[in-house]
């Protein structure tokens, strides 16, 4: 049973380009969700998807950043335009939802813009 | 405002000794408070979990103290090993959205042999 899988571990942008991370949840699991860590720091929640749906997106930076989990497929986070600031990693976890379910991370993808 | 506040950012401890990590929190309807292990390069894992409820939870090295009152948890590890060198995140969450996770900010620990 594979676990929560990340692409790409490592991606480097130049500024103003697109980045796209892709989450593919464990299996049975229907909730995602996104979280940012810059470097010596926690983890910042930053948005919670079930398929086809945002829950929560408190955590979204209001531009740029955008997140989907369409019916087929991995979970998308979009961040276009990069900045330097942008750089961090990113992590994806997965649960099966309920109120008494745990949620997996994957590695992570680190997204590093010059 | 931060709502977990973890203590110390780092810890030396020599093999076979107590590592405490201390964390508290501030929002009182958090029902839900896991430790997780993180090693460079990698993702969080899950290490032990607890719910307000119950005072002590322990797995194998590894124990979680709970303080409903103070608002505070703890994660002691008993003979610690140089292999327990990693960094340590606690969390909190909200009943019914165990996914949307509170992260503390991490004790980096290291176990000297």
């Amino acid at each position: 049973n594979a676990g929560v899988m990340q692409n790409p571990r490592h991606l480097v942008r130049r500024r103003g380009q697109e980045a796209r991370l892709r989450c593919s949840p464990m299996k049975g699991h229907s909730h995602v969700y996104w979280y940012r860590q810059l470097p010596e720091e926690g983890l910042k929640f930053m948005v919670y998807l079930q398929k086809e749906n945002i829950i929560d997106e408190s955590g979204m930076p209001k531009e740029r950043f955008s997140a989907e989990f369409p019916k087929e497929g991995p979970s998308i986070l979009r961040i276009q335009q990069v900045v330097r600031g942008d750089s961090a990693a990113y992590f994806c976890a997965s649960s099966s939802g309920g109120s008494d379910t745990e949620a997996f991370f994957g590695q992570g993808t680190r997204l590093t813009v010059v | 405002q931060q709502q977990v506040k973890q203590s110390p950012q780092s810890l030396i401890v020599q093999k076979g000794g107590i590592s405490i990590i201390n964390c508290a929190y501030e929002n009182t309807a958090f029902d839900y408070f896991p430790w997780y292990q993180q090693f460079p390069g990698k993702g969080p894992a899950l290490l032990i979990a607890i719910r307000p409820d119950v005072s002590e939870k322990k797995e194998g090295r590894f124990t979680i103290s709970f303080n409903k009152s103070a608002k505070q948890f703890s994660l002691h590890i008993m003979d610690s090993q140089p292999g327990d060198s990693a960094t340590y995140f606690c969390a909190a969450s909200m009943r019914g959205s165990q996914g949307n996770l509170i992260f503390g900010k991490g004790t980096k620990l290291s176990v000297k042999p």
